[in-house]
């Protein structure tokens, strides 16, 4: 069975600072793996996907990740906060046939 | 594209009321997925569609929810009677792939907030 686990529903960090997001996963296959963001009263949006291939991962706005087999982690990283990424977050791992998503962490960005 | 459209946006209704919540998909997704998110219980998958057939509800509450997809551009989920505790924002989602692995993964619309009071 698949499933995800995001270590911290909520994280603060100081604008301009590392941000450091943390999603361990179980899959019994190999698997694809994903980052969504959610802005307030919006839906999710792509951020990165890892599914074949290089195990580092860049997305949108700075955003990269790097799937680690030996510890079935797909952690997300930025090397510089900005106000902007202010947000909640969501890893996903693949099952059968859809997507299994984490609890999400809200991303607090202090001026 | 507009992306995936939801209506309404909002919706406030009285417990025992039917609620219909509805999905326009990007057009060219065969893959159409309806969510809710609560904040006890994070995002569920209450149904997908392929290709307009319904592959999986076993997320569906109660039978008092029940999903259609007459047509590649449509979808609707129903809540008859509903009730307090369905209070969520629901998502509708849709993909070229069943995994999401094409380039723009998961497509969400902006979501419906309903409220029974």
């Amino acid at each position: 069975a698949q499933s995800v686990t995001q270590l911290g529903s909520h994280v603060s960090v100081s604008e301009g600072a590392l941000v450091l997001l943390r999603c361990n996963y179980s899959s019994s296959v190999p698997p694809y793996l994903f980052w969504y963001v959610q802005y307030p009263n919006q839906g999710l949006q792509l951020l990165l996907k890892y599914t074949t291939g290089a195990t580092l991962v860049k997305g949108i706005n700075g955003f990269e990740a790097e799937f680690k087999k030996s510890e079935t982690s797909f952690h997300l990283t930025k090397p510089s906060a900005h106000m902007s990424d202010a947000a909640e977050y969501f890893c996903a791992v693949s099952g059968a046939n859809n997507l299994f998503f984490g609890t999400g962490t809200r991303l607090t960005v202090i001026p | 594209d507009a992306g995936v459209i939801q209506s309404p946006r909002h919706e406030v209704t009285e417990m025992g009321q039917e609620v219909t919540l509805r999905c326009k998909p990007i057009s060219g997704h065969n893959s159409l997925f309806w969510y809710r998110q609560t904040m006890m219980r994070g995002l569920e998958l209450l149904i997908y569609f392929n290709n307009n057939v319904p592959i999986d509800d076993s997320g569906m509450p109660e039978d008092r929810f029940s999903a259609k997809m007459p047509n590649a551009s449509f979808s609707t989920l129903k809540i008859q009677p509903s009730e307090p505790r369905d209070s969520a924002v629901y998502f509708c989602a849709s993909s070229t792939t069943q995994l999401g692995i094409g380039s723009d993964g998961y497509t969400f619309g902006s979501g419906t907030r309903l409220t029974v009071v």
